[in-house]
């Protein structure tokens, strides 16, 4: 697609249920990233995945975070038993390549985000 | 670890007049990227401008440029002629370059810009 695109734009959930983001990166970008922007903490990187592979899941918030993706392409992020701190936009980024030269391969393009709401 | 400052939560400018937006940072590391990302009220952040930290001529797009000061981790950014249009969040984002880092980027606070007609 022309740009990176978020589904749902705006998630209403009830605490406990599960939920679940969609982010569909750029054609042709192997690296995609998901942050989360919230009044209290800012902009917090959550997960990269470089293809299919996540090698580090350390910045996820808590185990009831969980992300995949498939065929190179969408990712998922799945929120378990949604708690009211869970609300915040959720940001999805893709670039052409991680770290390797060249700063045109590095920059990373956004999403509109999933403002997610857990009443 | 790195961090990204921006001291400035909310900043004014008259339109057509220049603001300067402050950003600092803190690295060990030699090789680096900074940016500078907006983000208007629909969400999406939109890339300003971009630096690569072994560059000593400080970037430039249009009417946005920045000042890079290397040895104080300084990355400050001008903006000429402010339009009403460039009322939004402004942030300052840090990135590795080091080869095996997960790229990811790391954030500032924002700045918040208005623009007064």
């Amino acid at each position: 697609g022309a740009g990176v695109s978020q589904s749902p734009s705006n998630k209403v959930t009830e605490k406990g249920k599960d939920v679940e983001l969609r982010c569909d990166p750029i054609s042709g970008h192997t690296a995609l990233y998901w942050y989360r922007q919230s009044l209290g903490q800012g902009l917090e990187f959550l997960i990269y995945f470089q293809g299919n592979s996540a090698p580090d899941k350390s910045g996820l918030p808590s185990d009831r975070f969980s992300a995949e993706r498939t065929g190179g392409s969408v990712s998922t992020l799945t929120i378990q038993r949604t708690q009211q701190e869970d609300s915040a936009v959720y940001l999805c980024a893709s670039s052409l390549e991680p770290t390797t030269s060249g700063l045109a391969k590095n920059i990373q393009y956004f999403g509109a985000g999933t403002r997610l709401s857990v009443l | 670890a790195q961090t990204v400052t921006q001291s400035q939560p909310e900043m004014s400018v008259q339109e057509a007049e220049t603001v300067t937006l402050s950003c600092t940072y803190d690295t060990s590391e030699s090789d680096y990227y900074l940016f500078w990302y907006k983000q208007p009220p629909s969400r999406q952040m939109i890339l300003v401008i971009r630096q690569e930290a072994y560059k000593q001529q400080n970037a430039t797009e249009n009417r946005f440029s920045v000042n890079f000061q290397k040895a104080a981790k300084s990355f400050s950014l001008k903006i000429s002629d402010s339009q009403l249009g460039d009322a939004a969040m402004y942030f300052c984002a840090y990135r590795s370059a080091i080869r095996g880092s997960q790229g990811n980027l790391i954030f500032g606070k924002g700045t918040k810009l208005s623009v007064k007609p």
